[in-house]
């Protein structure tokens, strides 16, 4: 079975901290995503990784970074929290090449103040 | 302009009572077509992927089913833990990123 696994399920920052989440997964899968999820807004793409050091700004890049040093780890980087980051943030990772279903991890819940 | 459509955006059924669940689409070339469900406070869980119209998959009380512009996730006697959001994604042929649907959030009452 695909495991994603991401480093917190509940986080609470304050406004103008530097955020970190990280999201693993264990099938040496090539591509690598991170989305947001809001009410009425529906899942929403960050930044995606299509290989080691690699990555693609999705729809809505803007106050996030990423990183991608290893095959099984994908960063996100909140460079100064605000309040309008709180939202549900989802891993997912999916093989290179073949099928195409991408496969989440658990969330985390992130609350800004 | 690729979009996805999914309808209704809520359905209450009683425990029992089959339905189906509908995701229209436009895209520039069909790679696949996805169904996940998300439960409340969680992630996505993958069900099923088509990629041909005509093509139909199944797993206990699902079934998906897909045409040219549209798929249908057909529930069954549902039970109260079918109860859950699900997503529909189509990847086009386009690009890496998926183009995702709003969800359907399916009630079912014991």
């Amino acid at each position: 079975d695909v495991k994603v696994t991401q480093s917190s399920r509940y986080l609470v920052k304050r406004t103008g901290e530097k955020v970190f989440l990280e999201c693993v997964q264990d099938m040496d899968h090539e591509n690598m995503f991170w989305y947001r999820q809001d009410p009425g807004l529906g899942l929403r793409l960050i930044y995606f990784s299509y290989d080691v050091k690699m990555k693609e700004k999705g729809d809505i890049p803007e106050g996030y970074s990423v990183s991608r040093e290893k095959k099984e780890r994908f960063s996100l980087i909140l460079e100064s929290a605000s309040t309008n980051q709180t939202s549900m943030y989802l891993c997912a990772s999916r093989t290179g090449g073949g099928s195409y279903e991408q496969y989440f991890g658990p969330g985390t819940r992130l609350t800004v103040t | 302009e690729d979009q996805v459509t999914q309808s209704p955006e809520a359905l209450r059924l009683q425990e029992g009572e089959s339905s189906s669940l509908n995701c229209s689409y436009t895209v520039s070339g069909l790679r696949g077509l996805f169904w996940y469900r998300q439960d409340p406070g969680k992630g996505p869980e993958f069900l099923f992927t088509l990629y041909s119209a005509g093509e139909e998959k199944e797993k206990e009380r699902l079934k998906a089913t897909l045409t040219k512009k549209e798929s249908f996730l057909h529930i069954t006697a549902p039970k109260p833990e079918d109860s859950a959001t699900y997503l529909c994604a189509v990847q086009p042929d386009s690009n890496y990123q998926l183009i995702w649907g709003a969800g359907t959030k399916l009630i079912i009452k014991p």
